[in-house]
């Protein structure tokens, strides 16, 4: 299966700081790459659907100027959560399809983020 | 109704037995159907992926697909205590916004020693 990376795997940071998260397809090219958001028992809830060379498309409810995706190339996407605060502390995931194998997604293994 | 639906259990079964996980879809386009497993703390890992009708096996997994009755099944044999953990059904929609996947809220499956 294919390998995606996420940097750094959790982060402390205080209220009202922006905080960066990268994801990294290694062994394949993804133009399309995914971040979700997962609360302690919830199950997973997809925020950003991120394009490469375009705008990403952001789910319902979710602000897109707080929460900033770049995608500037096929593999590589960041999310940066700006003016964080205590309720953004959450568990973020990526994930990158993996279009050789049937749009398959791959997760990266997450990033905790605690907000103090 | 919810796009994608799963017994939130748990389940328990017991070491040495056959766990069996059952998924309801309700987009009738849909083409492909994934389950995850997801322990607690990491982030989901893909273990099945099934395209068309009928059964779909891979060591002792068994992905099975009824497009017919919009169900998706997983069968585990042999059940191990490691593979107690929380199991999603993935299931890819076609949306204004691009195809994307739709999971369900996960079935915990406990395996006793």
């Amino acid at each position: 299966g294919a390998v995606v990376s996420q940097h750094p795997s959790w982060v402390i940071c205080k209220s009202g700081t922006s905080v960066k998260i990268e994801c990294r397809s290694l062994d394949f090219q993804a133009t399309t790459m995914f971040w979700y958001r997962q609360f302690p028992k919830q199950s997973l809830m997809l925020m950003a659907t991120s394009n490469e060379g375009s705008k990403a498309t952001y789910e319902q409810g979710v602000e897109k100027d707080k929460f900033l995706i770049n995608h500037a190339s096929l593999t590589l996407s960041t999310l940066t959560v700006t003016s964080a605060h205590p309720e953004d502390s959450s568990f973020y995931i990526c994930s990158a399809r993996d279009q050789r194998e049937y749009n398959e997604q791959y997760f990266g293994p997450g990033t905790r983020l605690t907000v103090t | 109704q919810k796009e994608v639906e799963q017994n939130s259990g748990p389940l328990s079964v017991p070491e040495g037995a056959i766990a069996s996980l059952n998924c309801t879809y309700s987009d009738r386009g849909s083409q492909s159907f994934f389950w995850y497993r997801q322990y607690s703390g990491k982030s989901p890992e893909l273990i099945m992926s099934i395209y068309s009708n009928g059964d779909k096996e891979d060591g002792r997994f068994t992905a099975q697909l009824n497009k017919a009755s919009q169900y998706v099944s997983l069968l585990i044999r042999d059940s191990q205590p490691s593979d107690s953990a929380t199991y999603l059904c993935a299931v890819n929609i076609l949306t204004g916004g691009g195809n994307k996947l739709t999971f369900g809220t996960g079935t915990q499956l406990k395996v006793e020693l």
